[in-house]
This record gives structure tokens, sequence and C-alpha cells, in this order.
């Protein structure tokens, strides 16, 4: 079955620690995001990728990295830059970056700080 | 601005029941996608439906309706009698095609509604 797949679905994180959230998809898609969401709030944009080896920052992409080596990966990595990371982590895809595509999401990743 | 405004927090219901969710939007442009989502307690968001702004038609999907009124900027959402299954939190979304839209695919969420349909 065609989706997207996201671990681990929890980590945990240490001080100073820089940990890292995978995202794979299999649905051929081009566009990949992700997307950050906590309570009580709606998503909100991290980085986004049209292309591989191309992504642009979101909204709030300070203490966060990714990259896009391959078309089916789209790993984000939370920095120690990053001081309130304790949150829901969700991996989108679309078949192109263009606003009437549908987004599917992954099950997501929760992260809290230890 | 674009943004996306889902007055109601949280709504409960008891199974049977209709129950309307509500979403009022802001865009600039002339061309624009909506959304609904839906995002069970497993945490994954389930696409629902899309529409675009040039297209007014109400549409019905088994239990579920949803009208769309430029006029109001309103894309609400009709759950028809609901079920304990529909409990998720809701999610609406804008995304615009224009000028404004950076070029790319940017979904501008609204806070969500959390649904608790109660047996």
């Amino acid at each position: 079955d065609g989706g997207i797949t996201q671990s681990p679905k929890y980590l945990f994180r240490k001080e100073g620690q820089n940990v890292t959230l995978s995202c794979e998809q299999n649905l051929n898609h081009d566009a990949m995001y992700w997307y950050r969401q906590d309570p009580g709030q709606g998503l909100r944009l991290i980085y986004y990728s049209q292309i591989v080896n191309d992504f642009q920052k979101g909204d709030i992409a300070e203490g966060y990295s990714v990259s896009r080596e391959k078309k089916e990966s789209f790993p984000l990595t939370v920095t120690s830059a990053q001081k309130n990371p304790t949150a829901f982590y969700l991996c989108a895809s679309s078949i192109l970056g263009s606003s009437k595509n549908i987004q599917y999401f992954g099950a997501g990743t929760r992260l809290s700080v230890l | 601005a674009q943004k996306v405004t889902q007055a109601q927090t949280e709504i409960s219901v008891v199974e049977k029941e209709d129950v309307t969710l509500d979403c009022v939007y802001e865009t600039r442009d002339t061309t624009y996608y909506l959304f609904w989502y839906k995002q069970p307690p497993s945490g994954e968001l389930v696409f629902l439906i899309r529409r675009n702004s040039f297209d007014e038609q109400n549409e019905i999907s088994g239990r579920y309706s949803w009208n769309f009124q430029k006029s109001t900027s309103s894309f609400n959402f009709t759950i028809t009698a609901s079920q304990v299954v529909d409990s998720a939190v809701y999610f609406c979304a804008l995304s615009e095609g224009g000028k404004f839209s950076g070029g790319y695919n940017k979904l501008i969420f609204g806070a969500g509604t959390r649904l608790a349909v109660h047996p």
C-alpha cells in the first residue's frame, strides 16, 4: 500500500541533543513538507521541498534542519537551538507544490524533552 | 492576510445528533482552495474534501456535507446522524493559488475543532 511512514512514533530528546525524525513516502510524490502541531493550535509549516536537493524554509524553520537526498525521503533534524521542541511533528507529501494539490500526511512523531 | 478561523474549540454531542463545524477564512486571492481534514486519536491527518474558489456547489458524501459560501467566506462541515467513530479533531485549511502563494502549496490551518460523540 502506498503511504507515508514516519518513525519513530515517540522520541525523547535530552538537553543539548540533536534528534532526527524520519519521513519516507512511496507515493512517488515530488513535494514533501514538515509541520509542527502544538496543543490547541493548527499545524505550522517548518520546511518544504519541491524537488530532490532543494528545500525552503517555512514559517518556523529556526532550530530545525532538513535534507532531501532522495525523492522518497525527507528527514527532519531538531537541533539543540530549538529551545521548545516538545510537539507533534507531521510529515506530508503531494504530487507537486501547487496550491490545488492535496497533501497526504503520515501518522506523526511525538517529541518530548527529558 | 491569509487566515482560517475555527471558532468552536470543542463540541460534544450524543450519537445520532447532527453537528456542524464552522470555518471562516480570509484571503486576498481570487483563486484558492479549501480543505477539511480529520485527525483521529491515532494522529494522522485524513483528507476529507477539497473545494476550489470557483465552485460553490455544496457537496454531500454519505453522512458528510459541506456548505461553501463565498459571500460570507465560510466553508462549514456538517455530520448527519453522528457516530462515535466521528470523534476526532477536524481541521479546515486554506491554500492560495495566486501571487500570494509564494509559489508553493502552503496550507494555512485553522486551530481545529475537537468533536466528541458520546454513545
